[in-house]
């Protein structure tokens, strides 16, 4: 079975800063991992997606995540931040073996101050 | 292209009564799934169909729940009869990829009140 903790519940954060959103998964097989964005009173968006090669991958709206095998963690960053970033982020993980089956994390609210 | 829709945005009803949510998936998708988010807790998969048929059921919380996809477009997922616990928002998503590495495009929601 798989699991994923998204350590921050709530992350503040003022316009133009740098943020990180942590994301730590528990599996004993191999999973994609994925970040997911939902804004006010729409469906989830997919940000970006690990499957394998690079550990460092990009995705839309200057959003990148590093995939870290050895700590098991797929952590999402971006180096300077909108207000319209503000919205919640969820972490997920599908098993490798498995038909597209999402396991998600808490979810993560990012509120981005002026 | 249109994306997931779903039916109603919201629905507030007393308990033992019956609801009926509905997915119209992208059109094309043969996946289509099933998620729910009771409040301050994480978005859980409760089923997935290839086309008509169910490959995994494992969410789905009892056998109150019934979910179903006609000709492999639409899917619809009926609560008889519900119970409070059963309040939350509803996800559907739908996804070209046979396998755990494609996208799945989401719909908006459906929120659900038990009263």
């Amino acid at each position: 079975a798989q699991s994923v903790t998204q350590l921050d519940s709530q992350v503040p954060v003022f316009e133009e800063a740098p943020v990180e959103l942590r994301c730590n998964y528990s599996s004993s097989v191999s999973v994609y991992l994925f970040w997911y964005v939902q804004y006010p009173n729409q469906g989830l968006q997919l940000l970006l997606k690990y499957l394998s090669g690079s550990t460092l991958v990009k995705g839309i709206n200057g959003f990148e995540a590093e995939f870290n095998k050895s700590q098991t963690s797929f952590h999402l960053r971006k180096p300077s931040v909108h207000i319209s970033d503000t919205a919640e982020y969820f972490c997920a993980v599908s098993d490798m073996r498995n038909t597209g089956k999402l396991i998600f994390g808490q979810g993560t609210t990012l509120q981005v101050k002026p | 292209e249109a994306g997931v829709t779903q039916f109603p945005s919201h629905s507030v009803i007393e308990k033992g009564q019956t609801v009926t949510l509905r997915c119209d998936p992208i059109s094309g998708h043969d996946n289509l799934y099933w998620y729910r988010r009771v409040m301050g807790k994480e978005i859980k998969f409760l089923l997935h169909f290839v086309k008509e048929s169910k490959q995994d059921e494992s969410g789905m919380p009892n056998n109150r729940f019934l979910a179903e996809r006609t000709g492999g477009t639409y899917s619809t997922l009926k609560v008889q009869p519900a119970e409070l616990e059963d309040s939350g928002v509803y996800f559907c998503a739908s996804s070209q990829d046979p396998a755990g590495f494609g996208e799945q495009y989401f719909g908006p929601g459906t929120r659900l009140t038990v009263t």
